[in-house]
């Protein structure tokens, strides 16, 4: 059974450009969220998305955004890069609803590592 | 606030003795999971081992263990018989449930060096 995958695994990006980052789930999985991972500020919640429609955002500006597909796929958008946008993005997906209180243990892909220049 | 605190940025033990990462954790919340995950070089972060909150029995995974201490907030890793694989970063997280959605809140991660 294979895990989250992300692409891409690496991307260089120039200040001032989008960038859109792609993770598919764990075969079955619904849930999809994403974290930025920075060596200042640790790891991050970004979004989480559920049958389409997003749960739960974390605490980003609006050039962050994402969206989660019928066969459960999802995408994180960032518009307008900053160099502080620099960082590993990981995706990780879960099994059934993420507001219920069982059996949602979270499994994480290997990440995107973008770099803004 | 939602906070996890891992007070050793670093540990380093001799290939198979046991090592203990700490963890605290604040949270309202009284439902709630709570994880370590292990991140080696490759960056993946990769499941070690879970604890339900409501479940006062320690878990276990081979040579993983945890101490759970809901009254105190705690919830520390313990590694018996070190590995060189098992040498990565380790981070404690919980996971809460808020409106239907969920959400991991992490640790600033422990650097575990396995010494041959």
């Amino acid at each position: 059974k294979a895990g989250v995958t992300q692409t891409p695994r690496y991307l260089i990006k120039t200040r001032g450009q989008q960038v859109t980052l792609s993770c598919s789930p764990i075969s079955g999985h619904r849930s999809v969220s994403w974290y930025q991972q920075t060596p200042g500020q640790g790891l991050q919640f970004l979004f989480e998305y559920f049958s389409e429609t997003q749960r739960n955002k974390g605490n980003f500006p609006g050039r962050f955004s994402g969206r989660q597909f019928s066969n459960s796929r999802s995408e994180m958008n960032v518009s307008t890069l900053e160099l502080g946008d620099s960082a590993l993005y990981l995706c990780a997906s879960s099994l059934g609803d993420p507001g219920r209180r069982s059996g949602n243990t979270i499994y994480f892909g290997e990440g995107s590592w973008l770099t803004v220049v | 606030a939602q906070t996890v605190t891992q007070s050793q940025p670093e540990m380093s033990v001799q290939e198979a003795e046991t090592v203990t990462l700490s963890c605290t954790y604040d949270t309202s919340e009284s439902d709630y999971y709570l994880f370590w995950y292990k991140q080696p070089p490759s960056r993946q972060m990769i499941l070690v081992i879970r604890q339900e909150a409501y479940k006062q029995q320690n878990a276990t995974e081979n040579r993983f263990s945890v101490n759970f201490q809901k009254a105190a907030k705690s919830f520390s890793l313990k590694i018996s018989d070190s590995q060189l694989g098992d040498a990565a970063m380790y981070f404690c997280a919980y996971r809460i449930i808020i409106q239907g959605a969920q959400k991991l809140v992490f640790g600033q991660g422990t650097r575990l060096t396995i010494n041959p």
